[in-house]
């Protein structure tokens, strides 16, 4: 089975920051990678797909890349409305889910 | 617009079983697989298998080949997640999701004695 590990855990930053969150796989997941956001109480959200394309309609501040087995989000502003969890996901093999990032204000 | 509407939360006794469902709309059911993911409270998100909408086959993930069976009611549009003898750690909300943009509401269950 393919590990997805997320890092941060947990991640405080301020408003208008550069957030980075990164997500290493077990072994090469050939970029089929979607990042997800979840707020409390609310089913996942597709932010982006296939490693850097984004959904409708999600803001252009998030941003995906990353290759083999390294991928990574970034958020180049930071807005009170991202506070949430972010999970990455690979479908290259099966399904696994990476532990969560948690996104907090400073 | 597409949408899987789940049905609602479940309380339930270990040793009981209880069975979900989640109904789609919006596209034909039978284009695309049907997948069930588990969050346990304050965890992330566990893949539990997926159903073929279109033969019925379903295929578990390690964790997920006892006590959990997946089913449809094609006709319905519909996709169940039945879990037998439930216990305590079965206590989670249950999303159905066609992978991507398009996920149920989630259904949360509470296994209490």
């Amino acid at each position: 089975d393919i590990q997805m590990t997320q890092s941060p855990s947990v991640l405080s930053a301020s408003v208008g920051d550069r957030v980075t969150l990164s997500c290493k796989a077990s072994q090469n997941i050939n970029k089929n990678l979607d990042w997800y956001q979840q707020k409390l109480g609310e089913a996942p959200k597709l932010l982006i797909y296939f490693t850097n394309n984004l959904q409708t309609g999600i803001p252009s501040r998030f941003s995906g890349s990353g290759s083999g087995t390294d991928y990574t989000l970034t958020i180049s502003s930071l807005q009170p409305e991202d506070v949430a969890t972010y999970f990455c996901f690979q479908y290259n093999s099966g399904w696994t889910f990476g532990g969560g990032t948690k996104l907090e204000l400073k | 617009q597409i949408q899987l509407v789940q049905s609602g939360p479940e309380l339930k006794k270990p040793g009981e079983s209880v069975k979900i469902s989640c109904k789609a709309s919006g596209y034909t059911f039978t284009d695309y697989a049907m997948n069930w993911v588990k969050q346990a409270p304050g965890n992330g998100l566990k893949w539990m298998g997926w159903i073929n909408t279109q033969t019925g086959k379903p295929t578990y993930a390690d964790d997920f080949k006892q006590r959990f069976v997946f089913s449809l009611e094609t006709s319905a549009s519909t996709a169940y997640l039945q879990i037998n003898n439930l216990n305590i750690e079965d206590t989670a909300t249950y999303f159905c999701t066609r992978r991507g943009a398009y996920w149920g509401q989630g259904t949360l269950v509470t296994v209490s004695s």
